[in-house]
């Protein structure tokens, strides 16, 4: 049972380009979430899912975009990547109707 | 709107003494509030939660909060604290959302030292 998974853990980007982080779980949990992680902001959610082939917008979603094809997986894409999206981007899950969330390791990205 | 202000940024303590971690939180309704743990390169760890019921709730790691609503607060506190306790901490409160998803709100975390 490995919980939540994410890859990659490290990246690094240009200006402009494109990339897709993967979220995965085997808890068999209904919702999925995407965070960001900046220094002295704590946490702010991006975007979350309530189940499969559904999505919602968090508190900063401009600029990311994402998709919740199996329940297993979640799926965070940058289509023209800005430095200001230089973070520390986290995924987590719970099962539906509770309120614990279980976090991923975490995958850092910067963006040049 | 929610919020969760934690007014420490960086707390240092000597091994053995005690701690306690400050948060004042602010939402309409009864909140339920969460207390995580990051070590460094680490993702998220839950150290405990309220819901309802009892105020002083404990946790792993020899940790516990206090509930206090007429205070909005849910400080963290441990009598004795370990090297290994030296990390960030994050406060935070779930509230209602559409599609019944908990959406969490962070404060902006406390980095705790502990000396030796």
């Amino acid at each position: 049972n490995a919980g939540v998974t994410q890859t990659p853990k490290f990246r690094v980007l240009k200006t402009g380009q494109s990339m897709t982080l993967l979220c995965a779980q085997d808890m068999n949990h209904e919702y999925m979430y995407w965070y960001r992680q900046d220094p002295g902001m704590g946490l702010r959610l991006i975007h979350y899912s309530v189940g499969e082939g559904t999505t919602a917008k968090g508190e900063v979603p401009d600029g990311y975009n994402v998709s919740r094809l199996k329940k297993q997986n979640f799926l965070l894409g940058l289509e023209s990547a800005a430095p200001s999206q230089t973070s520390v981007y986290f995924c987590a899950s719970s099962q539906e109707y509770q309120e614990t969330q279980y976090f991923g390791p975490g995958t850092r990205l910067l963006v040049l | 709107a929610q919020s969760v202000t934690q007014p420490d940024i960086h707390i240092t303590v000597s091994e053995g003494a005690s701690l306690e971690l400050r948060c004042n939180y602010s939402y309409g309704a009864t909140p339920y509030l969460f207390w995580y743990v990051q070590s460094p390169g680490q993702g998220l760890q839950l150290l405990l939660k309220y819901f309802s019921g009892d105020t002083l709730v404990q946790g792993i790691k020899g940790f516990e909060a206090e509930f206090k609503r007429s205070q909005s607060s849910f400080n963290l506190r441990k009598p004795s604290v370990h090297w290994s306790d030296a990390a960030e901490y994050f406060c935070a409160v779930g509230a209602w959302s559409s599609g019944s998803a908990r959406q969490l709100t962070f404060g902006s975390g406390t980095q705790l030292t502990v000396l030796p």
